[in-house]
């Protein structure tokens, strides 16, 4: 079965500073990982995914991502954090083997709230 | 842009009601999802559907059913609600398996 582990349940840094907020997956074959961000009383946003390919990633609002197939990770980073960053984030994964032999939905983490501190 | 759009922001039902909660997509996808979303606990699976007329069981599908008549919709029914069923439901679709999913605004069930 697929996972995800979010092992931080809060992430507080220093507006300017680098951040990263940590995932780490477990699955049967190849993953799909995505990261999604949600602000208060709002659904979820896609940021960024890792299909294939390079394994840095970039995506919105100056987030990347690095895929670290031997660590099973995919931490999400930022060089200079924002006031406005602060926000709930989510780690997600689908089974690609799954989704060849079946149909497979998104598995989510329980979520990382950053704070940034101005 | 896609839209996903949920019938309502918020709810509240009385325990034993039978509650219908609407979801439209408007881009086609073949995928739709339901989750519900606690604090502690991240976002749950309940059901999802690829196709019209299909549905499979997420990880807590109990008290919960739903209904894919048409490509574009997918409802959530509380069959009895209850107390334990309070909590900010999201739905979700997308096109294929390498795609991101597009949420709704959620919608946050008070069950009284």
């Amino acid at each position: 079965a697929q996972s995800v582990a979010q092992p931080e349940d809060q992430v507080n840094v220093a507006e300017g500073n680098p951040l990263t907020v940590k995932c780490t997956y477990s699955v049967s074959g190849n993953p799909y990982l995505f990261w999604y961000v949600q602000y208060p009383n709002r659904g979820l946003q896609f940021l960024l995914k890792y299909i294939t390919g390079d394994n840095l990633v970039k995506g919105s609002y100056g987030f990347e991502a690095e895929f670290n197939k031997s660590q099973t990770s995919f931490h999400l980073k930022k060089p200079s954090a924002l006031v406005s960053d602060s926000a709930l984030y989510f780690c997600a994964v689908r089974d690609i083997l799954g989704y060849f032999t079946g149909n497979t939905p998104l598995v989510f983490g329980k979520g990382t709230r950053l704070s940034v501190i101005a | 842009d896609v839209k996903v759009t949920q019938s309502s922001r918020y709810l509240v039902k009385r325990t034993g009601e039978k509650v219908f909660l609407e979801c439209v997509q408007d881009m086609d996808h073949e995928n739709m999802f339901w989750y519900r979303q606690d604090p502690g606990l991240g976002l749950r699976l309940i059901y999802f559907s690829y196709d019209v007329k299909m549905k499979e069981k997420g990880d807590i599908p109990e008290g919960y059913s739903v209904s894919r008549e048409k490509k574009e919709r997918f409802s959530l029914i509380l069959e009895s609600a209850s107390t334990n069923q309070t909590s900010m439901y999201l739905c979700a679709s997308s096109l294929s398996g390498q795609s991101e999913a597009f949420f709704g605004q959620g919608t946050r069930l008070t069950v009284v």
